[in-house]
């Protein structure tokens, strides 16, 4: 049984790009959380996915937009990148969209540095 | 707003003895508590969780927190530390439902380290 997987684990951006990361949940799971790690802190949480809507998200600016598609699999993309957008960027899965488990399942990380 | 606190950036303990690790939250309502363990270059791993019940929660790799509702804490424990526990440790409340219904979103504290000496 697949855990939660990342990609890609490692990425090199310049500022102004674009960026696109993905996330499949755990077999079973149904919903999709992002969170950003900066060095040092804590996750923070971006946003959360069911039911390939946006149900809740927290204090990130538009430039980050997300989708979930019908396989529950998710998309983090972020648009005009700033040297503080250099992070950890971790999905979580779960079941219910809150509902359910209350436990969190959460990937490797994709390591994002924007120069 | 939910918060949780965890006032010990590094916590270093000798292979064997007993360690704990800090939490304390500040919510309105019940809280439901989580402990989360990271290590270097991963993602997070659940360890346990409070929702109800029991205030002594037992979790993974012989871990546990006691939630203290009068002191509002949930420290996290294990009576005989190993090396292999060396790692970034993790405290989490979920915040309060929104409008629309349940969330997911965790609020994660700041994270204390963990160094058990051989």
């Amino acid at each position: 049984d697949a855990g939660v997987t990342q990609s890609p684990t490692h990425l090199i951006k310049t500022r102004g790009q674009q960026v696109t990361l993905r996330c499949s949940p755990k077999s079973g799971h149904d919903t999709v959380s992002w969170y950003q790690q900066a060095l040092g802190q804590g996750p923070q949480f971006i946003f959360q996915y069911y039911e390939e809507e946006e149900r809740q998200r927290g204090n990130f600016p538009d430039r980050f937009s997300g989708h979930q598609f019908p396989n529950y699999s998710s998309e983090l993309n972020v648009n005009a990148l700033l040297l503080g957008d250099s992070a950890l960027y971790l999905c979580a899965s779960s079941f219910g969209a809150g509902t359910g488990s209350y436990e969190q399942y959460f990937g490797p990380g994709t390591r994002l540095t924007v120069t | 707003a939910q918060s949780v606190a965890q006032p010990e950036d590094q916590v270093n303990v000798a292979e064997g003895n007993p360690l704990t690790v800090k939490c304390t939250y500040s919510v309105s309502g019940n809280p439901y508590l989580f402990w989360y363990v990271q290590y270097p270059n991963r993602g997070l791993q659940f360890l346990l969780k409070y929702i109800t019940g029991d205030n002594l929660v037992k979790g993974s790799y012989g871990f546990e927190a006691e939630f203290n509702k009068s002191q509002t804490s949930f420290h996290l424990k294990k009576p005989s530390a190993l090396v292999s526990d060396s790692a970034l440790y993790f405290c989490a409340v979920r915040d309060k439902r929104t409008r629309s219904g349940a969330t997911n979103k965790l609020i994660f504290g700041t994270g204390t380290l963990l160094a058990v000496q051989p």
